[in-house]
């Protein structure tokens, strides 16, 4: 199994651009998850999913979308970059439609938002 | 907001001793969860504890929970260089189950 992957690594963009963060899983998990990385804030949940479907935001959604039209990937959409979207983005999953069975993360994508 | 709170926010300690970190919450949770973080990388998942439970065990590491005063702790014992990393709590709470919050983490560095 890959696991969770996530593409791209790194990702350079200007102001105002927009662009998709991939991120996918082979282990059939049903909840799917991003999460925002930022120096001294943790980790904060931006949008999630229980299922192929079914999406719902987290903390910090603003400036972001998502769709979930399979189990397997799990889309995170920037519609007009900001220099405060500057993060690490880390995509995560888990069995059980739920958080309780702990969670898979990918090795994150690194923004930069100029 | 952020519900997990670490301290100390980072821990400097020799190889061989044994490294405590704590995680305090603000209300009721159905589990709470430790993860860790090698620099660079993505999370992984080291163990869950749920609120009925006070102590548990997985290999070198031992959790406990204390839901009275809302705070748990992770030991790492017989520390190697190998487990410098950052650690985070995570908490789940509310109706399903449906999303953790993160605290700030904790940073070990295990000196050789």
């Amino acid at each position: 199994n890959a696991g969770v992957t996530q593409t791209p690594k790194f990702q350079v963009l200007k102001t105002g651009q927009s662009m998709t963060l991939q991120c996918a899983q082979d282990m059939n998990h049903e909840y799917m998850s991003w999460y925002r990385q930022d120096p001294g804030m943790g980790l904060r949940l931006i949008h999630y999913s229980v299922g192929a479907g079914i999406t719902d935001q987290g903390e910090v959604p603003n400036g972001y979308n998502v769709s979930r039209s399979t189990t397997e990937d799990f889309p995170l959409r920037l519609l007009s970059a900001a220099p405060s979207q500057t993060s690490v983005y880390f995509c995560a999953s888990s069995y059980g439609g739920r958080t309780d069975n702990g969670q898979f993360f990918g090795p994150g994508t690194r923004l930069t938002v100029l | 907001s952020q519900q997990g709170e670490e301290d100390p926010q980072a821990l400097s300690i020799q190889e061989g001793e044994n490294a405590t970190m704590n995680c305090s919450y603000k209300t009721s949770i159905n589990n709470l969860q430790w993860y860790r973080q090698n620099s660079g990388r993505g999370l992984v998942h080291l163990i869950l504890i749920r609120s009925n439970e006070r102590e548990k065990h997985s290999g070198r590491l031992r959790v406990t929970l204390d839901t009275s005063k809302k705070s748990s702790s992770l030991l790492i014992t017989a520390s190697r260089a190998a487990d410098t990393a950052s650690y985070f709590c995570a908490v789940s709470s509310g109706a399903g189950s449906y999303q953790l919050t993160f605290g700030k983490g904790t940073k070990l560095s295990v000196i050789p």
